[in-house]
């Protein structure tokens, strides 16, 4: 089935860095547009970052940019989230979503399970 | 930077219809979606394109804008639609989302 699966969270110190992976099955995952939202503890949903189907177009929250980095690798069906300089208020759930539509900026209609990322000393 | 605004909460009784509300400015000129999100779950999305509802997503989850507001509409609402929604639409390449909607059912 369409699936979209986090991994990487994990507790890092203020200023720190972590690799979240989201590996996609059931669909054609180059054909699609990727993002990475995130979801502090008792907040909303933030949009943080997006990658275009062939990984040429990458795009970034004004809290991120700068510090995160976007990628994906359409042979291994994956996209990663290199997080560098990360301060409290990164903690959160992060959670890779698919675009429906495979021209991009559309909703996002297949979510992960989120993966959790804590940044505390 | 770009603002989707919804009111923190709105309740509504079993059998009744339920209205959220998402404001942004020029949105009408926005698709714009919505997502369910149940406690401890990932979001859902429930509608897309202002008004088109995914595969599974019950008839009585509906979408409408109409100027600067979009409004998610649930007729018929059942104890089991008690969430937090969460509107959602692109500004110049970013996604924005609206700081969501706690619905109480009761």
């Amino acid at each position: 089935q369409v699936q979209l699966v986090e991994s990487g969270g994990d507790l890092v110190k203020p200023g720190g860095s972590l690799r979240l992976s989201c590996a996609a099955s059931g669909f054609t995952f180059n054909d699609y547009y990727v993002g990475w939202i995130r979801q502090a503890p008792g907040k909303g949903l933030e949009w943080i970052s997006y990658i275009s189907s062939s990984g040429g177009a990458m795009y970034y929250a004004d809290s991120v940019k700068g510090r995160f980095s976007i990628s994906r690798d359409n042979t291994k069906k994956s996209v990663d989230l290199q997080m560098n300089s990360l301060g409290p208020e990164d903690t959160g759930i992060y959670y890779c979503a698919r675009d429906y539509d495979s021209s991009g900026y559309d909703a996002f209609d297949v979510w992960g399970q989120g993966t959790m990322v804590t940044v505390s000393s | 930077s770009y603002e989707l605004t919804q009111p923190p909460s709105v309740s509504v009784s079993p059998g009744q219809t339920a209205s959220i509300t998402c404001s942004g400015d020029k949105l009408g000129d926005k698709y714009v979606s919505w997502y369910q999100q149940k406690p401890g779950q990932s979001p859902v999305l429930v509608i897309y394109e202002d008004n088109r509802r995914p595969s599974g997503i019950p008839e009585r989850f509906s979408g409408s804008t109409s100027g600067n507001t979009a409004t998610l509409t649930i007729s018929g609402t059942q104890p089991l639609d008690e969430a937090d929604y969460y509107c959602q639409a692109w500004d110049s390449r970013t996604a924005v989302f609206g700081g969501g909607t706690k619905l109480t059912v009761l």
